[in-house]
């Protein structure tokens, strides 16, 4: 079946503008995570959904950083008033109930903040 | 915060010969995975070891885990010109459902033809 799958690729933008990144995760997964990574380094958690429960947002690294998930399935990641700072590869995964431990990747969106 | 660190940072090999990642992690965990990055995108998963095992074998992958140590190897052997790729160990501290993965640093492998 489909993978889980993120847009845009790759987005480009001015400092202080808003940015929003879609997940689409694997059908019937119920859980999704967002992580960052910068440059050359390892992976960053952000946030994580799982069904119903209250997101852990243990991982944001700012107030200016928020992430929704409708109706259990795709999320968006918003960044509000980026900064250079923010550019970095930003990764989402999901996990099913069944094999809740292995986690699913997308290709990631590409973010530049000029 | 980055809880695994991961050696050697980056390793060059010729096709045929084994390669070993090793991982250092702090906490206690549930389990410790590998992943596989290629071209700095999406993440595959490789191969999960539970705390309360201390080899596993995929392929041509081979995982040791020593909680003592808090420590993990990676083996690939007979390694490929496509094994090349960035690896990743994560730790899970949760067992059996959704937890937020701890990811190392990352070793960078290149294996020349």
């Amino acid at each position: 079946g489909a993978g889980v799958s993120q847009s845009p690729s790759n987005k480009v933008t001015e400092k202080g503008k808003d940015v929003e990144l879609r997940c689409d995760p694997i059908s019937g997964h119920t859980a999704l995570y967002w992580y960052r990574q910068s440059l050359g380094q390892g992976l960053e958690f952000l946030i994580y959904f799982q069904g119903n429960s209250a997101p852990d947002k243990s991982g944001l690294p700012s107030d200016r950083f928020s992430a929704e998930r409708t109706g259990g399935s795709v999320s968006t990641l918003t960044i509000q008033r980026t900064q250079q700072e923010d550019s970095a590869v930003y990764l989402c995964a999901s996990s099913s109930n069944r094999d809740g431990e292995t986690q699913y990747f997308g290709p990631g969106t590409r973010l530049l903040v000029l | 915060s980055q809880q695994g660190e991961e050696d050697p940072q980056a390793l060059s090999i010729q096709e045929g010969e084994n390669a070993t990642m090793n991982c250092s992690y702090k906490t206690s965990i549930n389990n410790l995975q590998w992943y596989r990055q290629n071209s700095g995108r999406g993440l595959v998963h490789l191969i999960l070891i539970r705390s309360n095992e201390r080899e596993k074998h995929s392929g041509r992958l081979r995982v040791t885990l020593d909680t003592s140590k808090k420590s993990s190897s990676l083996l690939i052997t007979a390694s490929r010109a496509a094994d090349t790729a960035s690896y990743f160990c994560a730790t899970d501290k949760v067992s059996g459902t959704a937890s937020k993965l701890t990811f190392g640093t990352g070793t960078r492998l290149q294996v020349t033809l």
